[in-house]
């Protein structure tokens, strides 16, 4: 079945910039999600990349899509201390069945 | 987007007992998934709730253990019945249009922590 890959772990220095990697295995999959969870919340929504796409910026966050090696990344420009959180990324089925990672820790350091 | 609202929040149980969670959306859609966070884990589908017809259950989760309702487009419940500690889990419920660019995406609600004692 599909599978979706993440380190578990991330710290990073205030300001500098964080990239977060992702691996999935369904080769269909027409959207790729990043989600982030903060402390004792649900789930936001942070961006998505249709996978017919390379990149997609939207201020401080760039996805990039490699569907050949099928790696996706977050990458979050002058990273903050709000931005310390769990982060997802997820994959959707031809049956809109989110298939989540085992999420990345995000701390960042002042 | 859309606002999603869940009840309760959270919540502490007994053993045995049942919980009954509601999800309410701010305007129709499509779809509507109940999720399990267990302690430090990713999220891992229940299943889907259908309008109008039963819900559609994952590998490993049965309706008699998590019954769910969804009597219009807009609401859903989630019942976690007959309670274990192995059931303290957060449960959200996320929603998607369904069909098309944007039909895809889901949004989640605020979730609810269960703790079974």
């Amino acid at each position: 079945g599909e599978d979706v890959e993440q380190s578990l772990f991330l710290s990073v220095r205030e300001g500098d910039s964080s990239v977060i990697n992702c691996t999935y295995t369904d080769s269909s999959s027409t959207y790729l999600y990043w989600y982030k969870q903060e402390p004792g919340a649900g789930l936001q929504l942070l961006t998505y990349i249709f996978s017919n796409m390379d990149m997609k910026q939207d201020q401080r966050l760039t996805v990039l899509l490699n569907k050949k090696d099928k790696h996706l990344s977050l990458r979050i420009a002058d990273t903050q201390t709000g931005d310390s959180a769990i982060y997802f990324c997820a994959e959707v089925d031809s049956s809109y069945k989110l298939i989540f990672g085992s999420g990345t820790r995000l701390l960042v350091r002042p | 987007s859309a606002v999603i609202s869940q009840k309760p929040s959270r919540d502490i149980c007994q053993r045995g007992t049942s919980l009954t969670i509601q999800c309410q959306v701010d305007s129709q859609v499509t779809m509507m998934f109940w999720y399990r966070q267990q302690p430090g884990q990713s999220l891992t589908l229940i299943a889907t709730a259908n309008q109008g017809s039963e819900a559609t259950y994952e590998s490993g989760f049965v309706i008699d253990k998590f019954p769910i309702s969804r009597p219009n487009l807009t609401f859903s419940t989630l019942t976690v019945s007959n309670m274990s500690p192995e059931d303290s889990s957060i449960y959200l419920c996320s929603v998607g249009r369904g069909g098309g660019v944007k039909g895809e995406t889901q949004y989640f609600g605020p979730g609810t922590r269960l703790l079974v004692l």
